[in-house]
């Protein structure tokens, strides 16, 4: 059983198109972290966010803290947008994070 | 740049081998993790520490251990290299100060075991 679901796991996209990843969890959390991973790369922080809509630049996340879940969009895809997009979710007790599997994203030119 | 390095960055080692990877952190912050990350699993937590000398287990522990003997300086130590235990390591760490819900990364060791 994986406390954080994130969908899909592969995502194939031409160039300009509008991207939504998906992230659901099961676990009670205050706050879920979104990352990034550029192929061979190591791991960058998107986003932390409790409530709402955070944005930068062309990208989106939102959560629903009720609903336990958030997305992750990207307007306007770039091939330099192609990586590993993780989520990951703090417990609200205890030490260890949780972490979905990722989504592989590949924009084509 | 949360001032984590990680060393070696790329080792081959042979089956059998005891192998220790480096993590070290600038910034004094207390809780450590040491993940690996595999196609298809994801990040998966192996050791992670609370301060120094306080360490626990994380899900994938057999065949590791960890030491830290210094706030800077976290151990990940593979007594008896195994092919399985051929990953990318990751090193984070998490801030206690501001929002405690952020892990920074270090830029990983690909560990090769033949």
């Amino acid at each position: 059983k994986n406390e954080v679901e994130q969908s899909p796991q592969n995502l194939t996209a031409q160039e300009g198109e509008f991207i939504t990843i998906n992230c659901s969890y099961s676990v009670g959390i205050s706050a879920l972290h979104w990352l990034q991973q550029h192929p061979g790369g190591g791991i960058v922080s998107l986003f932390m966010l409790s409530s709402g809509k955070k944005k930068h630049g062309r990208l989106i996340a939102t959560i629903n803290i009720q609903e336990k879940h958030s997305s992750l969009h990207i307007t306007a895809s770039h091939p330099r947008d192609s990586a590993v997009y993780i989520c990951a979710a703090p417990p609200n007790t205890g030490n260890q994070f949780y972490f979905g599997t990722g989504t592989s994203l590949t924009v084509i030119p | 740049d949360a001032g984590i390095t990680q060393s070696p960055r790329h080792k081959v080692t042979e089956t059998g081998t005891p192998v220790t990877l480096r993590c070290h952190q600038t910034e004094n912050h207390r809780y450590m993790y040491w993940y690996r990350q595999d196609p298809g699993h994801g990040l998966r937590l192996i050791h992670y520490s609370y301060g120094v000398k306080d360490t626990d287990k994380g899900e994938v522990s057999d065949g590791y251990s960890v030491s830290r003997s210094k706030t800077e300086d976290f151990l990940l130590t593979l007594e008896s290299a195994t092919s399985s235990q051929t990953s990318v390591y990751f090193c984070a760490i998490r801030p206690t100060s501001g929002s405690s819900y952020e892990q920074y990364f270090g830029p990983g060791t690909r560990l090769t075991v033949t």
